[in-house]
């Protein structure tokens, strides 16, 4: 069973950069390995919503400050000039040959 | 718009069974693979099961956590997901989502089935 595995918690200041990432215990996440990287954004009480599929793609509801990409072996969302209510648990999921894995979600503190 | 809205949870003794549905609107359901995720209280997701469309010959793949006592199932004359839970466990309590991971990630809002005595 893969792992991936994600920040537990990151703060950014507003107005700030910060940059997230997700790690496969199979090996690196690259444009032909097929795992297709999503991330999610889930406030406390709500669920899950996506703001990038397939590793760089925003949905029409994704401010556009959030990008998705490909770093170092990992994927990355990156946030470009944090916003408050941009504070939540992100997670990221990775695709294996008929199994989504979920990363263990990164809290995002915005202060 | 794509819509999906779960219903059928609720509370259920240990060893006892409970049948999730899941309603789809706003694209061709038939066309698309469907998921169930799910979040026990204060955890993070987990991916439960996926159904292929009838291309795929509707197959099916199931979390180790669940395989042999979940089934999923769907109906696309009714737009319908549904997840037979069977022999549950404590460790099952969690909000079930209904979710279109591939092709964008579309979620629902949840239901919650909680296993206890």
């Amino acid at each position: 069973q893969a792992v991936v595995t994600q920040e537990p918690s990151l703060t950014v200041s507003p107005g700030g950069t910060v940059t997230l990432t997700c790690d496969s215990s199979t090996g690196p996440v690259t444009s032909a390995s097929g795992h297709f990287p999503y991330w999610f954004q889930q406030k406390p009480g709500q669920a899950p919503r996506t703001l990038i599929y397939d590793t760089k793609n925003r949905h029409s509801w994704t401010p556009a400050r959030f990008s998705g990409s490909l770093l170092g072996g990992k994927a990355a969302l990156t946030l470009s000039g944090a916003q408050p209510d941009d504070e939540a648990e992100y997670y990221c999921s990775l695709y294996y040959s008929g199994a989504w894995v979920f990363g263990g979600g990164t809290q995002l503190t915005v202060l | 718009e794509v819509q999906l809205v779960e219903s059928g949870g609720g509370l259920v003794q240990p060893g006892g069974s409970l049948r999730l549905s899941c309603a789809a609107s706003g694209f061709t359901f038939s066309d698309y693979y469907m998921d169930w995720v799910r979040q026990a209280p204060g955890k993070g997701l987990e991916w439960v099961a996926r159904i292929r469309n009838r291309a795929k010959s509707y197959t099916t793949d199931y979390a180790a956590s669940v395989k042999g006592r979940f089934t999923v199932s769907r109906d696309d004359s009714d737009n319908s997901l549904y997840l037979q839970m069977s022999s549950l466990k404590t460790e099952d309590t969690a909000v079930y989502y209904c979710a279109r991971l591939f092709a964008g990630g579309y979620w629902g809002q949840g239901t919650l089935v909680t296993v206890s005595s």
